[in-house]
């Protein structure tokens, strides 16, 4: 399984939208509604922020939304503010309890 | 509360073994499938193995398959990951991690380092 394709980096003003995107295949991404999305702060362990393509976990705030199309899944960030900064991963379910994961985007707050 | 909490990694020559264990609180272990998900220093996240709630099913990544074992006792609420013939590229910190089909809650990590 090869990882799922995201842009390196992507940044924003306060207050501006950002938009991730995370391109797999019809073997993953294209195939299951399974992608979920994390947050990642140096040092720390991931955080769920997006699961089942589009559903936020609770505490999670309304301004992540996420979609998929085809074999790409697309994580917003509406509103960006400066605790948003981070890297952020996709991951999908690619049958037969296997999973694969983004290449990771740092989103930058300017 | 969720809590994950990982133990076991460390230095350790090419060839050597390393056995890490994940001790779960707060859920009901037994009732859910766990996971191994493991970080390079600097690199992206990679899904290891998992395990069903069970323990009668267990899964590799291609890149562990052979080398790794994953197990857990749900009287003792722990996950393990036993480690055999690591390679310098297993160098990583590795996540237990709960799983629906998602990682809903991880734990901090606990580095493994692979070097002579």
């Amino acid at each position: 399984q090869s990882a799922l394709t995201q842009p390196r980096s992507v940044s924003g003003s306060p207050g501006q939208s950002v938009t991730i995107s995370c391109t797999g295949t019809s073997s993953d991404v294209g195939g299951y509604n399974y992608v979920s999305w994390y947050q990642q702060d140096p040092g720390k362990a991931p955080k769920l922020m997006i699961y089942d393509v589009s559903k936020r976990p609770s505490g999670v705030p309304d301004r992540f939304s996420a979609s998929k199309s085809g074999n790409t899944a697309s994580l917003t960030i509406s509103g960006l503010q400066a605790e948003d900064e981070g890297d952020y991963y996709c991951c999908s379910y690619a049958g037969t309890y296997t999973w694969v994961f983004g290449t990771g985007t740092q989103v930058t707050v300017l | 509360e969720v809590q994950l909490v990982e133990s076991g990694g460390g230095l350790v020559q090419p060839g050597g073994s390393l056995r890490l264990s994940c001790a779960a609180s707060g859920f009901t272990f037994s009732s859910y499938d766990m996971s191994w998900v493991r970080q390079a220093p600097g690199k992206g996240l990679e899904w290891v193995s998992g395990i069903s709630d069970s323990g009668g099913s267990t899964y590799y990544a291609d890149s562990v398959k052979g080398r790794f074992t994953i197990s857990r006792d749900n009287s003792k609420n722990t996950l393990h990951l036993q480690m055999n013939s690591l390679r310098a590229e297993d160098t990583a910190i590795y996540f237990c991690a709960k799983v629906l089909r998602h990682f809903d809650y991880w734990g901090q990590g606990t580095l493994v380092t692979v070097s002579s």
